[in-house]
């Protein structure tokens, strides 16, 4: 199974400065049609994951532009230009390229 | 997008069954690959399977064979999920998603049910 790695586990933020969350497959994510096939979900306390970006940068609709994903092959990366209050929760990247699919162990935001 | 709404929350004992059903609304559902995936006690993310719009096929990880039983009722836009021999591990909040085959994510997500094993 392809292994997804999120660092940091644990991210503290200060509202209005930015961040910067990766993800790194065990193997490439790059599917035999040429897209690449690598998701973020945000998941708030006490609620169910909410899709934000997929085939690596494409944003959701209400997604604000301030949240932005990028790379390719094996790294990734979701950034966010100033963060906010509700951009608190659990960042999860999942590959959709290979089966099974999978998740990352996530990576944790909150206001320091 | 779709709207997904599942069934409310349990509680089993160890070897015993669960399904956790899932109704659809939108129009998009019936173009819709419905998965599964579960999240236990503050953990990640677990993608359990899914079912094609038809109902057939279904595919799961190898872990998780002869115990997971995947199924779809087009005339009533409901999917469910039965997870039979239940331990202690399966303790989990258990979503239904799903998303169009193009994008290879999941756009709809439901609500989540609590499924808790304990003796």
């Amino acid at each position: 199974d392809v292994v997804m790695t999120q660092f940091p586990p644990s991210l503290p933020v200060t509202l209005g400065q930015p961040a910067s969350l990766s993800c790194n497959s065990s193997q490439s994510l790059v599917y035999s049609d040429g897209n690449t096939y690598l998701t973020w979900y945000h998941q708030r306390p006490g609620q169910s994951p909410r899709r934000l970006l997929y085939l690596v940068s494409i944003r959701d609709s209400g997604v604000p532009d301030r949240i932005s994903g990028s790379g390719s092959g094996t790294d990734f990366t979701l950034k966010i230009s100033r963060v906010e209050a509700e951009d608190v929760g659990i960042y999860h990247c999942m590959q959709g390229a290979h089966w099974p699919w999978t998740f990352g162990q996530g990576t944790k935001v909150e206001i320091k | 997008q779709v709207q997904l709404v599942q069934s409310e929350s349990e509680v089993k004992v160890p070897g015993a069954s669960v399904t956790v059903s899932c109704k659809a609304s939108g129009y998009a559902f019936i173009t819709y690959y419905m998965h599964w995936v579960r999240q236990a006690p503050g953990g990640g993310l677990d993608w359990l399977g899914l079912i094609s719009p038809s109902g057939d096929p279904t595919l799961h990880p190898k872990k998780f064979k002869g115990r997971l039983i995947l199924t779809r009722d087009t005339t009533t836009s409901t999917v469910s999920m039965k997870l039979s021999g239940l331990t202690s591990e399966d303790t989990a909040i258990y979503y239904c998603a799903g998303g169009p085959v193009a994008t290879r994510s999941l756009d709809s997500w439901g609500q989540g049910t609590l499924i808790t094993v304990s003796s």
